[in-house]
């Protein structure tokens, strides 16, 4: 089933904010292989963090990703209001199969 | 900079077969050793991932729509496609294309991510 993230966050202007991503053991928890995408109205998803915590490059060192047990995060640091967007967590399964998180709304106040 | 575009029918009736393709530009299919992967995303809904192909035309499937999807490579074209057989109202999505980046390692196990994705088609299948 899917990962369970907050449906929206907000944050002001420079605030950090943080993006939690809900699992299990079989998936995020077992794991270190989970991912991140920001994806503008319209647009398509774009990748910002990879295997937990990997940026890559071109990506702003604004996003970092960690992970405590069942749980990833994702952290916007200085939030600007281009990262106004919705975001995805992914993580590898023990089925071999890949699930997504059901997607958090940010909103920049 | 390799770029993804997909293209197919808008429209497809229930019960018939959805057929998407995604050409691949700027690089080669067969080169650099990544999987070939279709995400799709229903309107205000999250993201569903579908399945993926190696450049061997090995594919791995999920598990939901595996009866209903395959999944093939034409390196002569630099393309891969998408069939979904049987389609349904609830099959009514955007489909993206995506390279699918990643690692097997000696556990079995595989690291992956999507970069870059195509721009999306958005597949109609009417009640």
């Amino acid at each position: 089933s899917a990962l369970t993230q907050p449906a929206s966050v907000s944050g002001s202007p420079g605030q950090s904010i943080t993006i939690s991503c809900t699992g299990t053991s079989s998936d995020v928890g077992g794991y270190n292989y989970v991912s991140w995408y920001q994806q503008h109205p319209g647009k398509a998803p774009k990748l910002k963090i990879y295997d937990v915590t990997n940026r890559p490059s071109g990506v702003s060192r604004r996003f970092s990703g960690s992970k405590s047990g069942n749980t990833a995060s994702l952290t916007i640091s200085g939030l600007q209001a281009e990262d106004e967007a919705d975001y995805y967590c992914t993580s590898y399964t023990s089925s071999s199969t890949l699930v997504f998180g059901g997607g958090t709304k940010v909103t920049v106040l | 900079q390799v770029q993804l575009q997909e293209s197919g029918p808008g429209l497809v009736k229930p019960s018939q077969t959805l057929s998407l393709t995604c050409t691949v530009s700027s690089g080669s299919i067969s080169s650099g050793g990544y999987y070939w992967s279709w995400v799709r995303q229903p309107a205000g809904k999250g993201l569903e991932w579908i399945g993926r192909i190696y450049t061997d035309g090995s594919t791995n499937y999920n598990p939901s729509l595996r009866s209903r999807i395959t999944i093939s490579l034409d390196t002569s074209k630099n393309q891969f496609s998408l069939n979904l057989s049987s389609v349904t109202a609830a099959d009514t999505a955007v489909y993206y294309c995506a390279r699918d980046v990643g690692y097997y390692y000696a556990s079995g196990s595989y690291s992956n991510w999507f970069d870059p994705w195509g721009q999306g088609t958005l597949v109609t299948v009417p009640t």
